[in-house]
C-alpha cells in the first residue's frame, strides 16, 4: 500500500511566525487531504488537493503530485492552530478516491 | 442532519461486555467510514459503507468487530467480549460519494471508549 510520511514531527512555533509541513507519499494518488485535530480531538477538513495550491485565509497548500509530495503554509500563527495536523491519501494507488490512509501527523504548538 | 454526529460521547464499560457506537452521517451522503484512534496515535481505517454496496471491511481488527448501515443512514459499529486494547477514540465520517463530486471527509466528534 501507499506509504505516508509527514514532517516534521512535532513543531514549536512562537505566535506569528510562518511554518511548512510536509507530506511524502510512496505512489500516485488520485486523492489528498489535510486535517487539523484540535486539542479537544475533533478533526477539521483543511483541504482537499489532489494537485495544484488552494488558499483558505492564512492557511494554503500545495501539492505535486509527480513528485508525490504535499505542503501545508501556516502564516502567522496563532495560539489556535495548536493541535495536530494530518495528511491523508488513497491505501494504494488506483483506489477509489473515498477512502483514506492517514500519516502520523505533525504536532504543532503555538507558544504566545 | 447538519453535521456528522456520534453518540455516546464517552462510554466506560467492564472487559469482556459488548459496546455499540452510532453515527447519524450528513443527510445525502452516501460514503460513511469509521476509524479507530489509540491515544497519541493516528488514525487507523476500520471500515467504508458507500450507498448498498458491500462494504470494504478489511479494517476490521478481529471478528468482534462488526458493522451495520441501512442503507445510507445511521451506521452502528459493534464491539464483542470488549478488550484493554479496544480502548480509542473511535471516529465516523461522511462523505459524498461516487459520481456526487466528493468534496472530501466531514468526522463526527467520535466516542471516546474505555475498557477496564
Amino acid at each position: 500500500g501507499i506509504q505516508v510520511e509527514q514532517s516534521p514531527p512535532d513543531l514549536i512555533l512562537q505566535e506569528g511566525a510562518n511554518s511548512t509541513l510536509r507530506c511524502n507519499f510512496s505512489d500516485s494518488v488520485n486523492n489528498l487531504q489535510w486535517f487539523h485535530q484540535n486539542p479537544w480531538g475533533q478533526l477539521i477538513n483543511l483541504f482537499y488537493i489532489p494537485s495544484g495550491t488552494k488558499q483558505n485565509g492564512r492557511l494554503s497548500a500545495t501539492t505535486v503530485a509527480t513528485e508525490r509530495y504535499s505542503l501545508l503554509y501556516i502564516s502567522s500563527s496563532q495560539t489556535t492552530d495548536s493541535g495536530v495536523y494530518f495528511c491523508a491519501v488513497p491505501p494504494y494507488s488506483g483506489a477509489g478516491s473515498y477512502q483514506l490512509t492517514f500519516g502520523k501527523g505533525t504536532k504543532l504548538s503555538v507558544i504566545p | 442532519g447538519a453535521g456528522v454526529s456520534q453518540s455516546p460521547s464517552n462510554k466506560v464499560t467492564e472487559k469482556g461486555k459488548d459496546v455499540e457506537l452510532r453515527c447519524d452521517p450528513i443527510s445525502g451522503h452516501t460514503a460513511l467510514y469509521w476509524y479507530r484512534q489509540r491515544l497519541g496515535q493516528g488514525l487507523e481505517f476500520l471500515i467504508y459503507f458507500q450507498g448498498n454496496s458491500a462494504p470494504d471491511k478489511s479494517g476490521l481488527p478481529s471478528d468482534r468487530f462488526s458493522a451495520e448501515r441501512t442503507g445510507e443512514s445511521v451506521s452502528t459499529l459493534t464491539i464483542q467480549r470488549t478488550q484493554q486494547e479496544d480502548s480509542a477514540v473511535y471516529l465516523c465520517a461522511s462523505s459524498l460519494g461516487p459520481g456526487q463530486g466528493w468534496g472530501g471527509y466531514t468526522f463526527g466528534s467520535g466516542t471516546r471508549l474505555t475498557v477496564v
